[in-house]
């Protein structure tokens, strides 16, 4: 049962467009969303997050947008650079339970972005 | 430099072996987070340790086990190994220093690949 769900396996963007990289959950317990970006032979590292009390967050280049009515969150990043060049992950936690150790994650998008 | 440190990187073994890997968490971080990333697949929850005891178990079987020593460095261990167990197993600290609210802003190290032949 995959409560985080990243159906692109994989995304091409140019050098200066949007990337808009997509999330959808099925838990309404998850209240509490984050993105992990992932380079080859590296470990995730945190990129940016959001709670529901929210439906939008910003960072430089990077906002995540959450539509909590249709269980659904998305990254942008504007403009995509080719050090944007990873794979996003996309995780949920119900922040209530006060532990990271309930962070569900997707199964990851690849993003590529080329010159 | 996430600052977490993992070992081995890399492991080639039989079925049937037994493997340790061995985790450092950042310096300061209390909490230490064990996953599996198996092919195609998301980070599968394992196991959590804070301050060196148990704080929550994930999908962990029971051929595996985990314990956090007192310098806070973490161990899986993983017996009776299955060419199912092969996969990238991750371990993660968190920069909470308590048992406040922990939002999941894990710091990863860069993995332990094992490739069970």
């Amino acid at each position: 049962d995959q409560q985080v769900k990243q159906n692109s396996p994989s995304l091409s963007v140019q050098e200066g467009r949007i990337s808009i990289l997509n999330c959808d959950y099925t838990n309404s317990m998850f209240d509490y969303f984050l993105w992990y970006k992932k380079y080859p032979a590296e470990g995730p590292t945190f990129l940016i997050s959001i709670s529901s009390i929210k439906d939008k967050n910003e960072d430089g280049r990077f906002t995540v947008f959450l539509n909590k009515s249709a269980k659904h969150l998305s990254l942008h990043i504007v403009p995509s650079q080719p050090g944007d060049s990873a794979v996003y992950f996309c995780a949920a936690s119900p922040i209530n339970t006060g532990t990271a150790s309930k962070l569900t994650f997707g199964t990851g998008t690849r993003l590529q972005v080329t010159l | 430099d996430s600052g977490v440190t993992q070992t081995p990187k890399h492991l080639i073994t039989a079925t049937g072996q037994r493997v340790t890997l061995r985790c450092s968490p950042r310096s300061g971080d209390l909490s230490v987070y064990w996953y599996q990333q198996s092919l195609d697949q998301g980070l599968q929850f394992l196991i959590q340790y804070y301050n060196g005891e148990e704080r929550a178990k994930g999908n962990i079987l029971e051929r595996f086990s985990a314990q956090q020593f007192p310098d806070l460095h973490s161990e899986l261990n993983l017996s009776s190994l299955e060419l199912g167990d092969s996969a990238l197993y991750f371990c993660a600290s968190s920069s909470r220093r308590d048992r406040g609210l922990d939002t999941g802003e894990l710091f990863f190290g860069e993995g332990s690949r094992l490739t069970v032949l």
